[in-house]
């Protein structure tokens, strides 16, 4: 099947600081890319929708200035976490879609970010 | 208001059993659903999907019904076993291709 990848899997850093993670999909070209944020025990809520080379479109209450999203090829999209403050402590979790498979999205295994 | 709400937010079973997880949603109009399970810490993996014009899906020992006038996916497991413990999500498409998560049900089948 369809594998995705995230990286860092774990990142800490100070509060303040820039942090970035990429998504990428091992084999397969993804036309578009998903970024969602769970806080423990939540469901993933749907930050931004990235179509390799265009601008991403982010969801009503996502600062785009604050994450910053960049879908620079068909196999890579990268999210920033600028200025990062406790409160952006979370997992982040990408998905990508092909658009062979009806609209199945394959998830990577999620960043935990912890800021302090 | 558009909701997706999985009404258990924790459900036990003895091993052997079928369990049963249920997805109400309001206000959307879905073309399809979708069901995955999530281990802690690691993204969801992809179980089952089921469009609107389908009543049943079946995958191995997983079922799916999709009723669009209830407006309620039922997930069953049948013959459980422990490591079919996890959050199961229920997920569907709103507009412009996004898929829309419920809050997430979470299984433990106890031997």
């Amino acid at each position: 099947g369809a594998v995705v990848s995230q990286h860092p899997s774990r990142v800490i850093c100070k509060s303040g600081t820039s942090v970035k993670i990429e998504c990428r999909s091992l084999d397969f070209q993804a036309t578009t890319m998903f970024w969602y944020r769970q806080f423990p025990k939540q469901s993933l809520m749907l930050m931004a929708t990235s179509n390799e080379g265009s601008k991403a479109t982010y969801e009503q209450g996502v600062e785009k200035d604050k994450f910053l999203i960049n879908h620079a090829s068909l196999t890579l999209s990268t999210l920033t976490v600028t200025s990062a403050h406790p409160e952006d402590s979370s997992f982040y979790i990408c998905s990508a879609k092909s658009g062979e498979v009806y609209n199945e999205q394959f998830f990577g295994p999620g960043t935990r970010l912890t800021v302090l | 208001s558009q909701k997706i709400e999985q009404n258990s937010e924790a459900l036990n079973i003895q091993e052997g059993k079928t369990a049963t997880l249920t997805c109400n949603y309001t206000n959307y109009s879905p073309a399809y659903l979708q069901w995955y399970r999530q281990d802690p810490g690691r993204g969801p993996v992809f179980l089952l999907l089921i469009r609107e014009n389908e009543k049943e899906k079946r995958k191995e020992r997983l079922k799916v019904t999709f009723d669009t006038t209830l407006k309620q996916s039922l997930f069953h497991i049948t013959a459980s076993q422990p490591a079919d413990s996890a959050t199961y999500l229920c997920a569907l498409d709103s507009s412009a291709s996004k898929i829309i998560f419920g809050s997430g049900t979470r299984l433990s089948i106890r031997p």
